[in-house]
């Protein structure tokens, strides 16, 4: 079946400091990926939809110049959060699909804690 | 926007029950998914379903999308303690919001032995 790595699973940062996941498809190419959020017992939300070769869109109230995205090839996309504060400690969680439709297949997610 | 209510929020049953589970939309999507998450892990999609009246199983998963698009619900039979975890809801609704799922508020499951 079609797998989405992230990396790193867990990451404790100071606040001020910036921090880099990356999400890969391992067995497929994917020139759509997305990032999700998830704040304790709550659903998952929609941040952004990172496009291989060109910008990435954000949804409404996330701000682009915090949480940065490149989607490099056609099988990484990486999710940057800049100047990172303690409101951003949340799980963030990347999707993809190989058949560049649905159903989309979802990352195991990072741990983000900044202290 | 959309929105996506499913209930019950909490289910506590006994190992070998049957479990119910369902969404409900205030628009209509042309894709439901299922998704189930582990603490600590990315939802795995469990049943997807991609036409108005469709009734997929899965094993025991059985999961079906309302006519009125507006709608799905997912059984679960005879319940084992693996079966322990948060349950999703997705809808999508296509064209241009490809991708762009919007997530139930979750049902947790607790089955005890």
């Amino acid at each position: 079946g079609a797998v989405v790595s992230q990396h790193p699973s867990r990451v404790i940062c100071k606040s001020g400091t910036s921090v880099k996941i990356e999400c890969r498809s391992l067995d497929f190419q994917a020139t759509t990926m997305f990032w999700y959020r998830q704040f304790p017992k709550q659903s998952l939300m929609l941040m952004a939809t990172s496009n291989e070769g060109s910008k990435a869109t954000y949804e409404q109230g996330v701000e682009k110049d915090k949480f940065l995205i490149n989607h490099a090839s056609l099988t990484l996309s990486t999710l940057t959060v800049t100047s990172a504060h303690p409101e951003d400690s949340s799980f963030y969680i990347c999707s993809a699909s190989p058949l560049q439709g649905l159903p989309l297949h979802f990352g195991n997610g990072t741990r983000l804690t900044v202290t | 926007g959309q929105q996506l209510n499913q209930s019950p929020q909490s289910m506590f049953i006994q190992e070998g029950e049957d479990v119910s589970m369902n969404c409900t939309s205030s628009s209509i999507f042309n894709t439901w998914l299922w998704y189930k998450q582990d603490p600590g892990e990315g939802p795995v999609l469990l049943i997807a379903l991609y036409k108005a009246g469709e009734l997929t199983s899965n094993g025991r998963l059985t999961a079906q999308f309302g006519i009125t698009r507006k709608d799905s619900f997912l059984n679960i039979s005879a319940s084992i303690p693996s079966d322990v975890g948060i349950y999703f809801c997705a809808g999508d609704a296509g064209g241009t919001s490809y991708g762009k799922l919007t997530f139930g508020q979750g049902t947790i499951l607790t089955v005890h032995p």
